[in-house]
């Protein structure tokens, strides 16, 4: 059972806005940056935000996100089928020392 | 723009030792946190530990008496050894260039290594 909760799965039609949640506790989202993930089965996974909403570069404007007390989201506008993939969370827990995560949602693109 | 390529054998069995290691190309070495991390069959994600450029290291309490991270400074390289091997060690490893101390903050990653412990 992953620390952060996420819904094992999101879907969408091209076009359309989806948002992926991430649930923790005091001792983790509410203290601290949040960061989100998106990984394709076999290749290696790519940081799409850090710092709660900030997109490195290369990363489309169509990935925001947000974060409010022990909660986090991330928003995909004007879905794409690329971006049919696995999107995780993650951030520090102070209560065990070290990083947590979320346990992955599928995002399927209709 | 760094990149990552890690390499080691994938198909063990319980008792015997992982040994995993991951190439830095480009980039700098210095000031980046070295790090394990492994994906379970069940899509959990756990960070297994990292290493700086000065050797020193920081590891999962859950994983800590089994794991050892070393780094080669001149070859570029870091290394993960985990011991004692159950097939609850089963995973996709990967080995990520972490950005900040006591953050997941991963911004480039290998391809992945399938472990599998019989």
């Amino acid at each position: 059972q992953s620390i952060l909760t996420q819904p094992p799965s999101a879907s969408g039609t091209p076009g359309q806005r989806v948002t992926i949640s991430c649930s923790g506790s005091t001792s983790n989202i509410a203290s601290f940056y949040i960061y989100w993930y998106q990984h394709l089965p076999g290749t290696a996974p790519k940081l799409l935000l850090y710092r709660n909403d900030l997109r490195p570069s290369g990363v489309p404007d169509r990935f925001s996100g947000s974060k409010s007390g022990t909660s986090a989201s991330l928003d995909i506008s004007g879905l794409r089928s690329e971006d049919e993939a696995d999107y995780f969370c993650a951030t520090w827990d102070d209560a065990l020392s070290g990083p947590v995560f979320g346990g992955g949602t599928k995002l399927t693109v209709l | 723009q760094v990149h990552l390529q890690q390499w080691g054998a994938g198909l063990l069995k319980a008792s015997e030792t992982l040994s995993l290691t991951c190439a830095v190309d480009g980039g700098s070495f210095g000031g980046y946190y070295w790090t394990w991390l492994r994906l379970s069959p069940g899509k959990q994600w756990e960070w297994i530990g990292d290493i700086n450029y000065n050797g020193a290291t920081n590891y999962n309490p859950s994983l800590e008496s089994r794991v050892t991270i070393s780094i080669a400074q001149s070859k570029y390289q870091f290394s993960l050894d985990v011991r004692s091997l159950t097939a609850a060690d089963t995973a996709l490893y990967f080995c990520a260039r972490g950005v900040g101390y006591h953050v997941p903050w991963f911004d480039s990653w290998g391809q992945g290594t399938q472990v599998t412990v019989s």
